[in-house]
């Protein structure tokens, strides 16, 4: 089955600085990853997603990129906010990664 | 965007009863729906997939007489925790899209399981 791997588990930035999470999948079928912010105690709300298609996508502060002959995609957040700490899990489909606990630092 | 209902929010119950969570998508229909269970400060891991009108598809090491999942219409699916013991308590969630695990998933807001 699919097993996406994804770094780092914690990431600490200073306000306004950006931020990048990695991942990695398994199963090169896989064509859609999502992103998923989820805030202490409440569900997991996508941020963005890329199909196998394409290799870049970006919506205001937020971008991923795909590499499929890698098998890796990372997010980028640039101008980092107080209001961007939280949980980030990427995905394969619908296999999580274990999540990256984002902390930025005012 | 769509929504996905999910009840109830918590329940307690005690060890060997049976507990029922319900996931409905509200604006869409579903032929399939995705049940997770997450740990405090863990991943979401995928237990199984819920198929409308046929058995669900579980995850390698999910019990599934454990876990019974029923998906009788396009707008529900059960998710029944049998016999239930404190190491099943656990935050399960689940979600659903339009079209289904190909794009963007609507997740329910999650069932905090106690088992005493």
């Amino acid at each position: 089955g699919e097993n996406v791997e994804q770094h780092p588990s914690t990431l600490s930035v200073q306000e306004g600085d950006s931020a990048v999470i990695k991942c990695t999948y398994s199963d090169s079928a896989s064509n859609y990853f999502p992103w998923y912010k989820q805030e202490l105690g409440k569900r997991p709300q996508l941020i963005i997603d890329i199909r196998s298609n394409v290799g870049e996508k970006k919506d205001q502060r937020i971008a991923v990129t795909l590499n499929k002959t890698a098998k890796h995609f990372s997010l980028h957040i640039t101008e980092t906010q107080p209001e961007d700490s939280a949980v980030y899990f990427c995905a394969a489909s619908t296999h999580f990664g274990k999540g990256t606990h984002l902390i930025i630092q005012p | 965007g769509a929504v996905v209902s999910q009840h109830p929010s918590w329940v307690i119950c005690k060890s060997g009863t049976s507990v029922k969570i319900e996931c409905r998508s509200l604006d869409f229909q579903a032929t399939t729906m995705f049940w997770y269970r997450q740990f405090p400060k863990q991943s979401l891991m995928l237990m199984a997939t819920s198929n409308e009108g046929s058995k669900a598809t579980y995850e390698q090491g999910v019990e599934k007489d454990k876990f019974l999942i029923n998906h009788a219409s396009l707008t529900l699916s059960t998710l029944t925790v049998t016999s239930a013991h404190p190491e099943d308590s656990s935050f399960y969630i689940c979600s659903a899209g339009p079209r289904g695990a190909r794009e963007k998933l609507f997740f329910g807001s999650g069932t905090q399981l106690s088992v005493l």
